[in-house]
């Protein structure tokens, strides 16, 4: 089984729609958790780090549920630019190092 | 402030050759790491410094792969003989403490033949 699980995708949605990922993670130990974004052929990068609390930055809102191991990212409003791999990566404190899913691919069209 | 910088961005190399891979971290950063994301799998830790030293390096795959930090600034990664499974994306991280946000360099797409 893998540590980050992820549905692969790809998810075709419209302009203005709103879309959500999920994601579970099988350590419960595991500390930290974020979403990263990656454009095609490019480096992840940080999109928003995931509290128990929720937080939102505007259009995306994440979300964990520590007792169902479970993350997930909501994106309201689509937007073209939005159109990449969404990664949710979680950071194992005991061993120092971020595991990652392997992505969910949104395409928003016009 | 520069980011994450690895060198070079592509590498076609033939199957038994040796290849090396640089990363300059983010200045003051003194945690490094270096992933890999090989053809449809998902990004994966390789090993983890804090400053010059390995701090875990159980990701590597084997032996053929050597990485080194010396003086605690850039670091490089050594693929000796090459094989035609090291192919793939390598990122190279960075981060101020070891539970602060790590930031990606472009990576090196690796190509053995």
């Amino acid at each position: 089984r893998k540590e980050v699980e992820q549905d692969p995708g790809p998810f075709n949605v419209p302009e203005g729609a709103t879309v959500a990922f999920n994601c579970t993670y099988s350590n419960s130990a595991s500390q930290s958790f974020f979403w990263y974004r990656q454009d095609c052929r490019k480096e992840p990068k940080l999109l928003m780090s995931v509290y128990s609390s929720g937080n939102e930055d505007g259009r995306f809102t994440a979300q964990l549920n520590r007792a169902s191991q479970y993350i997930s990212l909501l994106i309201r409003d689509s937007k073209l630019s939005d159109s990449a791999t969404y990664l949710c990566v979680v950071f194992s404190g005991g061993y120092n190092k971020l595991i990652f899913g392997a992505g969910t691919r949104l395409a928003v069209h016009p | 402030e520069a980011g994450v910088t690895q060198f070079p961005s592509h590498s076609v190399i033939e199957k038994g050759q040796t290849v090396t891979l640089r990363c300059d971290p983010i200045s003051g950063h003194d945690n490094l790491y270096w992933y890999r994301r090989v053809m449809g799998k998902e990004i994966k830790f390789l090993l983890h410094f804090v400053k010059e030293s390995k701090q875990d390096e159980s990701g590597m795959p084997n032996n053929r792969f050597l990485a080194e930090r010396t003086g605690g600034t850039y670091s490089t990664l050594k693929v000796q003989p090459a094989e035609l499974e090291d192919s793939g994306v390598y990122f190279c991280a960075s981060s101020t403490h070891r539970t602060d946000t790590q930031y990606f360099g472009p990576g090196t797409r690796l190509t053995v033949l």
